[in-house]
């Protein structure tokens, strides 16, 4: 059975401040690791990962994987109050009809 | 990538009675998801939906309790039936979107059951 966890399940830190989420995963036949943000209700699409050691940058955040160690990492630079979320990770195997498996997210809050 | 519409929003239901919920995407696509979502929890994949065959159920969720419709490759639904409290939740569908896209999500709907 596919597995994700994330580390930490919550972090509270200043506006301005740098962040990073971790996220590890076993899965059957790895295909994809994915990082959602979700403020209310619908996930929003952050990265999509498939090779190792490839960063992957937009704005503020970036995100790199590692499949030998299977494991990634989303940082966050220069933090600011939008960035309050909870951020998910989610994986895709191709023996699993292409569906994700989620982590429990980690819930950042950022204070002024 | 896809757009998905789902309704309702958010619903309050009593308990006992059924919501159908829907999503409607702007693409015909092959597969579709319904990922349920518990306070303070993450997302749990319910089924994915075929069009043109029954849908395939996860672990823990039955087609008698979370029966699902896919008439054709850009509609599908999902009725949680004889609902009771531990039913609140967020009602999430997915899409697969284009390739560099990962998986597009509809806006959710939020189901309070008293």
């Amino acid at each position: 059975e596919d597995k994700v966890v994330q580390s930490p399940l919550s972090l509270v830190v200043h506006e301005g401040d740098t962040v990073t989420l971790n996220c590890s995963y076993e899965v059957t036949n790895f295909r994809s690791l994915l990082w959602y943000k979700q403020e209310k209700k619908a996930p929003t699409f952050l990265f999509m990962l498939t090779s190792s050691g490839i960063e992957k940058k937009s704005g503020r955040l970036s995100s790199i994987l590692d499949k030998k160690e299977l494991f990634s990492i989303l940082n966050i630079t220069a933090t600011q109050t939008g960035d309050s979320a909870v951020y998910l990770c989610a994986v895709v195997g191709t023996g699993t009809a292409s569906k994700l498996t989620f982590g429990t997210g980690t819930r950042l809050q950022v204070t002024l | 990538s896809a757009v998905i519409s789902q309704k309702p929003s958010r619903d309050i239901c009593q308990r006992g009675t059924s919501l159908t919920i829907q999503c409607q995407v702007d693409s015909q696509v092959t597969m579709m998801f319904w990922y349920r979502q518990q306070p303070g929890q993450s997302l749990t994949l319910i089924a994915t939906a075929n069009q043109g065959s029954e849908a395939t159920y996860e672990s823990g969720f039955v087609i008698d309790k979370f029966p699902i419709s896919r008439p054709n490759l850009t509609f599908s639904t999902l009725t949680v039936s004889n609902m009771s409290p531990e039913d609140s939740s967020i009602y999430l569908c997915s899409v697969a979107a284009l390739a560099a896209y990962g998986y597009t999500f509809g806006s959710g709907t939020r189901l309070t059951v008293v």
